[in-house]
């Protein structure tokens, strides 16, 4: 079974561009997160989707961000514009029975 | 609301000795109880998870966990390090019934030496 892909894997930025991050979760998983990750800081929840409606995003900086999961499948997350404090590994898991399985995340640098 | 605290943001063993990596939990309600592992550039990887039932819970590569509701504790032990246990542990409580809703702690590096 192919796990969790997330694409790119580094991306460096200057402050006030746009980036856009894509998760393809396991086959058959209903339910897709978005985390970021600060450096020295424990994964923190941005978005959960189930199928294509969010059923959390009380913790998204909706002022700059964005996330989209139109057909169920695949999710980007949007940052725009970027500040340094975005600066952080963005990390996708998806689950099935509940058990969330994390890709390997994207690193961004935001200089 | 919930929360974790990790005890020791580094943690430094040599080969062969017991691994320990503390983690006190908060919730208001009966949580579910986990551990992750993270390798470097890696996402992260279930190691074992507490539900219900027995209160000691035994993962992958060796490491197990005991659930201690009077000590709101979730300590992560195993009993000899090998150097591919090097890694940052991340402990995550949620609320019972669901996996869902991950609180995750700051993050315990362990360094496993010669």
């Amino acid at each position: 079974e192919a796990g969790v892909a997330q694409s790119p894997r580094y991306k460096i930025i200057e402050k006030r561009q746009s980036v856009a991050f894509w998760c393809n979760p396991i086959s058959g998983h209903a339910t897709l997160y978005w985390y970021q990750q600060i450096l020295g800081q424990g994964p923190k929840l941005l978005i959960q989707f189930q199928n294509n409606g969010v059923v959390d995003d009380s913790q998204l900086p909706k002022d700059r961000f964005s996330a989209e999961r139109l057909k169920g499948v695949d999710s980007t997350l949007k940052i725009q514009p970027a500040k340094l404090e975005d600066s952080a590994v963005y990390l996708c898991a998806s689950s099935l029975d509940g058990w969330q399985y994390f890709g390997p995340g994207t690193r961004l640098t935001v200089t | 609301a919930q929360s974790v605290t990790q005890l020791g943001s580094h943690v430094s063993v040599s080969e062969g000795a017991l691994v320990l990596l503390r983690c006190n939990y908060s919730s208001s309600v009966p949580p579910y109880l986990f551990w992750y592992v993270q390798y470097p550039n890696q996402g992260l990887q279930l190691l074992l998870k507490y539900t219900t039932g027995a209160t000691l819970v035994k993962g992958i590569n060796g490491f197990e966990a005991e659930f201690k509701k009077s000590e709101t504790s979730f300590h992560l032990t195993k009993p000899s390090a090998h150097m591919s246990d090097a890694a940052e542990y991340f402990c995550a409580v949620s609320e019972t019934g669901t996996a869902s809703k991950l609180t995750f702690g700051t993050g315990t590096r362990l360094q496993v030496t010669l």
